[in-house]
């Protein structure tokens, strides 16, 4: 069965800690996201990676850093510097065409609470 | 800047028709996507438009005007399983999706 997963669904840390988050899919997919949902505004972009061992930042990445040392796995690190970190947190891939407008199939996210 | 508008709730009634707009500005376009989602949960695919016209897919159908920078996309013969987000995104020239904030569709027996 393909597909995107999240672990863990819920997550609570003290503020000052850095916490990771994991991505994984098996849908042989080249780009991978993150983004960040937070009540009443769309989906922001953290990060996103098109290839293995290449990222590039999205929107908001202050604070945040990824890795992507193997084409399954995508981990988020959300670091003592990030602000607000408090929201829930959506892991995608699609197949990374250059030039397509690809779907993005997303994972079931984490819900990160600092405090 | 770049922008996507939606409203931000809609209520209808089970086994009526509901239209959700959402109009974009965009440096550039390369097509629309439309997602579900359940609270709480992953967003799903729905439907991605490029070209001008009405696409319909079961119940559901999505309609761009690219001279409008608008679509809607429309839900036939509501169930209560369609109370949920409805996101609109739209792909700019670099192929980066621009998202806007959800609608919110509440459905009533």
């Amino acid at each position: 069965d393909g597909g995107i997963t999240q672990s863990p669904k819920y997550l609570f840390r003290k503020e000052g800690q850095n916490v990771t988050l994991s991505c994984e899919q098996n849908l042989n997919h080249d780009a991978m996201y993150w983004y960040r949902q937070d009540p009443g505004q769309g989906l922001r972009l953290i990060y996103y990676s098109q290839i293995v061992n290449d990222f590039q930042k999205g929107d908001i990445a202050e604070g945040y850093s990824v890795s992507r040392e193997k084409k399954e796995s995508f981990p988020l690190t959300v670091t003592s510097a990030q602000k607000n970190p408090t929201a829930f947190y959506l892991c995608a891939s699609s197949m990374g065409t250059p030039d397509k407008a690809d779907e993005q199939y997303f994972g079931p996210g984490t819900r990160l609470t600092v405090t | 800047g770049q922008n996507i508008d939606q409203p931000t709730e809609m209520t209808a009634t089970e086994g009526a028709i509901v239209q959700i707009n959402c109009t974009y500005q965009t440096s550039g376009f390369n097509g629309l996507f439309w997602y579900q989602q359940h609270a709480g949960e992953a967003p799903t695919f729905l439907s991605y438009n490029v070209l001008d016209g009405l696409e319909e897919k079961g119940r559901f159908s999505s309609f761009l005007s690219r001279s409008k920078g608008y679509s809607y996309l429309l839900l036939k013969e509501l169930q209560m399983k369609d109370s949920a987000s409805y996101l609109c995104a739209a792909l700019d020239s670099n192929y980066q999706l621009i998202w806007g904030a959800g609608t919110k569709l509440i459905i009533k027996p």
